[in-house]
């Protein structure tokens, strides 16, 4: 059965610092791994979406990155603004799409 | 198009009671999802279409949960005998699956059930 987790659970950082988030999972046979954000309330949004063929995908400040082998994908943020604010969720898919709890970030300005 | 909408975005209901939540996905997406989300938790799948034909069920998707797809365009998430073990929010998403494998999904805002 996949696993996937997501540390931090929590994060606050100060306006304008570069930050990355992290995703692991247990089962290395996926399709492909997205990276979601949630507002409060709010349905999900996607960020990016990383094929199980590819190393890393790129958009504007949020670069993704994806080891297969290891189990284990980044969500690099530059420049973070309060704007970024909001619940980062990592889903793999597979036989399904599992999701990791998310990290919840906060950034002050 | 504005995206997958869903109906009621909130619904309040007691426990016994039955509920429906109608998810319309985006124009021409044939794959539709409906997930169920905790407070703290990430979604978690309970069941997909392929246009009108329901593929997969998770085992989440007790007796008491209905899924339907009839006319492979809206979608709609029956609940009876509510419990309040069933407040949750409900996302719906659809994706195109335009190479027959996974595809990025785009999800709806949500129905929030709260079973008192």
């Amino acid at each position: 059965k996949q696993e996937v987790t997501q540390i931090p659970a929590a994060l606050s950082v100060p306006e304008g610092e570069n930050l990355v988030l992290n995703c692991s999972f247990t089962d290395s046979a996926i399709y492909n791994l997205q990276w979601f954000r949630q507002d409060p309330g709010k349905g999900l949004t996607s960020l990016l979406l990383i094929q199980s063929s590819q190393r890393e995908q790129t958009s504007g400040r949020l670069n993704a990155s994806l080891d297969k082998s290891s189990g284990r994908s980044t969500l690099y943020i530059a420049a973070s603004q309060p704007g970024d604010s909001a619940t980062y969720l990592c889903a793999v898919s597979g036989s399904d799409m599992r999701f990791g709890a998310g990290t919840r970030l906060t950034v002050k300005p | 198009d504005t995206g997958v909408s869903q109906d009621p975005r909130h619904k309040i209901t007691k426990r016994g009671q039955n509920v429906t939540f109608r998810c319309d996905p985006i124009s021409e997406h044939n794959r539709l999802y409906w997930y169920r989300q905790t407070l703290g938790q990430g979604p978690e799948f309970l069941t997909y279409f392929q246009n009108e034909a329901q593929l997969e069920k998770s085992r989440l998707l007790s007796d008491r949960f209905s899924a339907e797809r009839p006319k492979g365009s809206f979608s709609t998430l029956e609940i009876q005998r509510t419990e309040q073990g069933d407040s949750a929010m409900y996302l719906c998403a659809s994706s195109p699956a335009l190479f027959g494998g996974p595809e990025t999904q785009y999800f709806g805002p949500g129905t929030r059930l709260l079973v008192l």
